[in-house]
């Protein structure tokens, strides 16, 4: 398995901002997936990514919106960017070992 | 198509009763099955897996899944359940989609355990 740290665990944030979530993982890992959960929902892809590589989005995601980094392979950042409310979701990071993913315990974001 | 299925939105029972949390998988999906756990306000916990042997499998708090193909089922099942199982449950499926394997959740099952 894999623990996974994730920073902040929650913020409230003004529309118009970008927030940076920080995702850490006790051991390396090649790939890493960020996924987001609105309110009563469950859980979305947003993006792929393998270090040394650009971030890969799923459908309905762009990466002007969430840019991705991945310098390294215990590590890798978010950004919600220019929030709005409907950005008020769970983010959570998670990575794959031996086929299995394990997931962070997420960040809670309000966008007032 | 959907490619998992969970019936059930809501399922509330009484503390000692069984319980069973359904989940259909579309046949066109590999079979690396899993089931989640989120704990309120909590992230996702990795409950069980299906990927290769007996189809039977379980956790340390004492649920099980069994793999059934012809049905396309993988229920999550427990003989007895506590207050403290009250969560929400995913089922979720590996599913290949443009040469590469993502992973595929059901809505979910908020399960709430009564006294």
């Amino acid at each position: 398995s894999a623990v996974i740290s994730q920073k902040p665990s929650r913020d409230i944030c003004q529309r118009g901002t970008s927030l940076t979530i920080q995702c850490q993982v006790d051991s390396q890992v090649t790939m890493m997936f960020w996924y987001r959960q609105q309110p009563g929902q469950s859980l979305t892809l947003i993006a792929t990514a393998n270090q040394g590589s650009e971030a890969t989005y799923e459908s309905g995601f762009v990466i002007d919106k969430f840019p991705i980094s991945r310098p390294n392979l215990t590590f890798s950042t978010l950004t919600v960017s220019n929030m709005s409310p409907e950005d008020s979701s769970i983010y959570l990071c998670s990575v794959d070992v031996a086929g299995t993913q394990y997931f962070g315990p997420g960040t809670r974001l309000l966008v007032l | 198509a959907q490619s998992v299925t969970q019936l059930d939105s809501q399922v509330p029972v009484f503390e000692e009763a069984p319980v069973e949390l359904r989940c259909n998988y579309s046949s066109s999906v590999s079979v690396y099955l899993f089931w989640y756990v989120q704990y309120p306000n909590q992230g996702l916990q990795l409950l069980l897996k299906y990927l290769s042997g007996s189809t039977l499998v379980e956790s340390i708090n004492g649920f099980e899944a069994e793999f059934n193909k012809s049905q396309t089922s993988f229920h999550l099942r427990k003989p007895s359940v506590h207050i403290s199982d009250t969560a929400e449950y995913f089922c979720a499926v590996i599913i290949a989609q443009g040469g590469s394997e993502k992973l595929v959740f059901g809505k979910g099952t908020k399960l709430t355990v009564n006294p």
